[in-house]
């Protein structure tokens, strides 16, 4: 079947660490989507890409960085610059879609939750 | 930056009731609605999606899409304990090719 694998699904850090999440899909989407949740609020984008190689910051990318080798992979780093890594992340991937162009939904996989102290 | 705005709630319906979860926008161009539904803990899933003015029902759910008002909901018909959840608007903005900007989510309670 088809769909967006997130590992792990649990995450613990000490403060000052670098540390990396892994997503990988295999429905042949050029676009994927790192996104942050904290409770009680709505998702918001930290980074994008739209093609292999390609990337952009979306509202929060500070602290974060990504890479984009392979289609089917878009790993996240959270790094030390990060000020509240505590978080729920959701990696997310979608057909592309341009300016002007619509209605393609998200698909999300099960989401890391990293806890850093 | 523009917004995309929802009732925080939380929102609480009794078991057979219908559930009205709103959503309002900031950006006029915008071309494409969503809702998700997020249970506690788990990832978000697409259960409507609307792309024109009026109504489109699937099922128990009815999405409604005013674009002069800027407006799009969510009715929930013979709401089930299984619909307690966090409902997420999200809209895909004009000239963008960053996908969604999501609201905070509606947290729904149906109380048996």
């Amino acid at each position: 079947d088809g769909g967006i694998t997130q590992s792990p699904k649990y995450l613990f850090r000490k403060e000052g660490q670098n540390v990396t999440l892994s997503c990988e899909q295999n429905l042949n989407h050029d676009a994927m989507y790192w996104y942050r949740q904290d409770p009680g609020q709505g998702l918001r984008l930290i980074y994008y890409s739209q093609i292999v190689n390609d990337f952009q910051k979306g509202d929060i990318a500070e602290g974060y960085s990504v890479s984009r080798e392979k289609k089917e992979s878009f790993p996240l780093t959270v790094t030390s610059a990060q000020k509240n890594p505590t978080a729920f992340y959701l990696c997310a991937s979608s057909i592309r879609t341009g300016p002007g162009e619509g209605n393609s939904p998200l698909h999300f996989g099960n989401g890391t939750r990293l806890t850093v102290t | 930056q523009k917004e995309v705005e929802q009732n925080s709630g939380p929102l609480s319906v009794p078991e057979g009731a219908i559930a009205s979860l709103n959503c309002t926008y900031s950006d006029r161009g915008s071309q494409s609605f969503f809702w998700y539904r997020q249970y506690s803990g788990k990832s978000p899933e697409l259960i409507m999606s609307i792309y024109s003015n009026g109504d489109k029902e699937d099922g128990r759910f009815t999405a409604q899409l005013n674009k002069a008002s800027q407006y799009v909901s969510l009715l929930i018909r013979d709401s089930q304990p299984s619909d307690s959840a966090t409902y997420l608007c999200a809209v895909k903005e004009s000239g963008s090719a960053r996908q969604l900007t999501f609201g905070s989510g509606t947290q729904l309670t149906v109380l048996p």
